[in-house]
Formats: structure tokens, sequence, C-alpha cells
């Protein structure tokens, strides 16, 4: 596909569990962000990668909330011991440099 | 506190006539200003920016204006059509060796009514 892929679309899962969300950025794009968007609000940055470094994670609310991209590609964002006030949609975006970002259509977490 | 503000929450306006979002910031930082536009189940897709040193970027449709002065920038759509439909955030940013570490409004929900 031609865009940002995010899985899976939706994530329900009990408070105190691991998740793990995937983005898979359009190829090519050196530069991939996340952010988390809550209920009735816009999206708030979490963490940018260029390459397989994590340039700025300044975002990441606490150490519960860990992102990495191995290969310059892929990128992962985990959160441990979840709690109820981590639902929201996780948004990925890729970018080539200084170019505006691509969004994924997120992934829906719902912690119960 | 909110750096970027989109003080009114929806708009409601007919096909055919200009539909004016507006947004404020706060933070005399930033540099580099965009539109985003989103469907319900999907995510924000890039419509338009605008560089500090600029007044006016517009592209077809849609023209953005930015006041430094005012610290305001607003999205003229027009004309208006009912596939606009949509959540627009304004967002802006910091230039920070490429990072697009971006700072998002609330959004607003434009509804373009046939």
């Amino acid at each position: 596909g031609a865009g940002v892929s995010q899985t899976p679309s939706n994530k329900v899962t009990e408070k105190g569990k691991y998740v793990e969300l995937r983005c898979d950025p359009i190829s090519g794009h050196t530069a991939l962000y996340w952010y988390r968007q809550s209920l009735g609000q816009g999206p708030e940055f979490l963490i940018y990668f260029q390459g397989t470094g994590a340039a700025d994670d300044s975002g990441l609310p606490n150490d519960r909330f860990f992102a990495v991209r191995p290969e310059g590609s892929v990128s992962t964002l985990k959160i441990q011991r979840t709690e109820r006030g981590d639902s929201a949609v996780y948004l990925c975006a890729s970018s080539l440099m200084n170019s505006p970002l691509h969004f994924g259509n997120g992934t829906r977490l719902t912690v119960t | 506190d909110q750096q970027v503000k989109q003080n009114s929450p929806s708009l409601s306006v007919q096909e055919g006539r200009i539909s004016i979002l507006n947004c404020d910031y706060t933070n005399s930082m930033f540099d580099y200003f965009l539109w985003y536009k989103k469907y319900p189940a999907e995510g924000p897709t890039f419509l338009i920016s605008i560089s500090s040193i600029k007044d006016k970027n517009e592209d077809g449709r849609f023209t953005v204006f930015l006041n430094k002065s005012a610290k305001h920038l607003s999205l003229h759509i027009v004309p208006s059509q009912p596939g606009d439909s949509a959540v627009y955030f304004c967002a802006a940013s910091v230039y920070q060796g490429g990072s697009e570490k971006l700072v998002f409004g609330k959004g607003m929900k434009l509804t373009v009514n046939p």
C-alpha cells in the first residue's frame, strides 16, 4: 500500500496488561512520529524517530511508554501496565525531511 | 496550556459559500503552520501550510492567511463543497532540524450543507 499502515485498528485490553501497537511507514520516509489523540482533543506528540534512533521522546507521558524502530522502518509503540487513562487513538505518521506528515488511520486503544 | 487554540468547535455553511476557520496561537517561536483535515475513522490529511515569512498561501479553493502580530491564522474555503465536511485541525511547529513536532488545536467540525 502507498500509505502509513497501523495495526491493529482496534485494541481492547484490561487494565494492567501490556500492549504493542505497530506502524508501517511509507517506504523511503526516514522520519516517523507517534501522536496520541484523546476524545475531543487534537493529536499530541509522543515521540519522533529519524532513522533508527529516537531523536525526540519528550512527549512520552511516563516510563510505561516506549517505542522502537530497530531497522529504520517499522516502529512499535509499547505500553506497559496499561491504565484506563491510556485509552485514546494512537496515530503514527511518517515523512521525508522537511515535508508534511502523512498519518495512518490510527489504532483505537480501549483499556477496560 | 493550549498553545494552539481553535475556539469554535463547529461551523455549518451552505454549499457554494465561503467557510472561514480560525486559529490562534500563543507561542511566538512557531514558524510554520499547517491545516489538516480529518474524516471519521481516518488519520489527519495534510491540506495546506504557510511559513511565518509569508502572510498568505493559496492552493485552489483553499487559502491560509497568517497575521503574526495578532498570532492568528485562518483557513478560507471557497466555494465550499459537501465533501469538505470534516474536522479541521490547525497545527504549528518550531523548526528543529527537520523534526515536525507539531502542536495541534482541538479541531473544528465543518459541515457543508447541500
